[in-house]
């Protein structure tokens, strides 16, 4: 069983609708937990950090964690052709140590 | 600050040549990291450092790769003997150690090596 396992896509959503990513990881001890987006030929970039079983909101992105079930998950509103990118889920499972999932591909189309 | 500074952005090499990689992390930062990236195995963490000591090098893949940090402000990855199967983009990422920012990477463009 892999750490952190997503979905590999791609996941194609029409401009304006809701864009739902989602994300289970393994080690039950993990402590926080983070959504990096990657564009094509790009370094990852960090869009959400959650620390806590609920929802963490930051504009059109919400991240909703539930730690019972080892869930992870990225909700992006009035999705944009500039949201399609690869999202990455990374799990912090001790120290300093970010340990990422391979990853799902979102399309937007207009 | 111009962030995380790799070079080189493309390296070209044939089997068995002696590669280094070469990172310059935001200056401040006291982690550092390197990741290796592939379509197979995704974003996979090497090594990292704290202060310039390794934490953990678990998960380099074996004795050709090698990594060190002789100062805060500069870091290399090298891998002698390279092999094809080494092809990957390799990402440095610093880090600064706040309680609210910690585990917040700033990565490098990467480097895309390609072992022929």
């Amino acid at each position: 069983q892999k750490e952190v396992e997503q979905n590999s896509g791609p996941l194609s959503v029409p401009e304006g609708a809701i864009a739902s990513l989602n994300c289970t990881y393994s080690d039950r001890g993990s402590q926080s937990f983070f959504w990096y987006r990657q564009y094509s030929g790009k370094s990852p970039e960090l869009i959400m950090s959650i620390y806590s079983n609920g929802d963490q909101e930051d504009g059109r992105f919400t991240a909703q964690l539930n730690k019972a079930s080892q869930y992870v998950s990225l909700l992006i509103r009035d999705s944009q052709p500039s949201d399609s990118a690869t999202y990455l889920c990374a799990v912090n499972r001790y120290g300093n140590k970010l340990v990422f999932g391979a990853g799902t591909i979102l399309r937007v189309k207009s | 600050d111009a962030g995380v500074i790799q070079s080189p952005r493309h390296e070209v090499t044939e089997m068995g040549q002696e590669v280094t990689l070469r990172c310059k992390p935001i200056s401040g930062h006291d982690y550092l990291f390197w990741y290796r990236q592939t379509m197979m195995r995704g974003l996979e963490l090497l090594i990292y450092f704290n202060n310039n000591v390794p934490i953990d090098d678990s998960g380099m893949p074996e004795d050709r790769f090698s990594a060190k940090m002789p100062n805060a402000s500069f870091s290399t990855l090298k891998i002698q003997p390279s092999e094809p199967r080494d092809s990957a983009v390799y990402f440095c990422a610093s880090s600064l150690f706040t309680l609210r920012h910690k585990e917040k990477l700033f990565f490098g463009s990467g480097t895309q090596l390609s072992v022929l």
